[in-house]
């Protein structure tokens, strides 16, 4: 059962443009979610994380867009660029869960 | 600052042969210590976690083990590998239930053959 669903495997967007990469749950009681970027034969790194208690997080370039009632989550990255291409994961969690479920990946290609 | 080492970067096993994977964090005490896989092409399948010295939650049945001998020292194991088990192994830590961020070590590219 896959609680954390990111349905695009893969996303080409031209370099000083907008890149918009989605998640969708299904699990109500997540409250907390991340977003990680992840390079080839690297560990991934934290970008980004919003509570539910928001709606919206900015953090310089990148804002993450929480849609409860839709249970969507967006990560927007503008303007986009070369070093941003990598494979991101969301991931999500709840009060006293020690774990974090984690997304499939979306590869992002930024193109010069 | 925190720190996560891994090691070996990269490791060629054949089948049938014991693993041994090591993980140690610097700079802060008692943390949340997790085992991950990314299989080629698949996302970060949790593997085990540990809230402390001893206390190992397996949450994927195979012939992976994993052990936490010290505070900051986390060890995946298995007796006899399986082709199946090729994959990106990554350890990552958290404060618990202070934070939900978990930071994750460098990997370790493993091949069965």
């Amino acid at each position: 059962d896959q609680q954390v669903k990111q349905n695009s495997p893969s996303l080409s967007v031209q370099e000083g443009r907008i890149s918009i990469l989605n998640c969708d749950y299904t699990n109500s009681m997540f409250d907390y979610f991340l977003w990680y970027k992840k390079y080839p034969a690297e560990g991934p790194t934290f970008l980004i994380s919003i509570s539910s208690i928001k709606d919206k997080n900015e953090d310089g370039r990148f804002t993450v867009f929480l849609n409860k009632s839709a249970k969507h989550l967006s990560l927007h990255i503008v303007p986009s660029q070369p070093g941003d291409s990598a494979v991101y994961f969301c991931a999500a969690s709840h009060f006293g869960n020690e774990k974090l479920t984690f997304g499939t990946g979306t590869r992002l290609t930024i193109i010069p | 600052s925190q720190t996560i080492h891994q090691w070996p970067a990269t490791l060629v096993q054949p089948v049938g042969s014991p693993l041994s994977l090591e993980c140690t964090v610097e700079g802060t005490s008692n943390p949340n210590l997790y085992w991950y896989r990314q299989a080629a092409g698949r996302g970060l399948q949790l593997l085990f976690y540990s809230v402390g010295i001893g206390q190992i939650s397996s949450e994927v049945p195979q012939n992976l083990s994993a052990s936490r001998p010290q505070d900051r020292q986390f060890i995946l194991s298995s007796k006899k590998l399986l082709l199946s088990d090729s994959g990106f192994y990554l350890c990552a830590w958290s404060m618990g239930t202070a934070t939900y961020e978990q930071y994750f070590g460098p990997g370790t590219r493993l091949t069965v053959t």
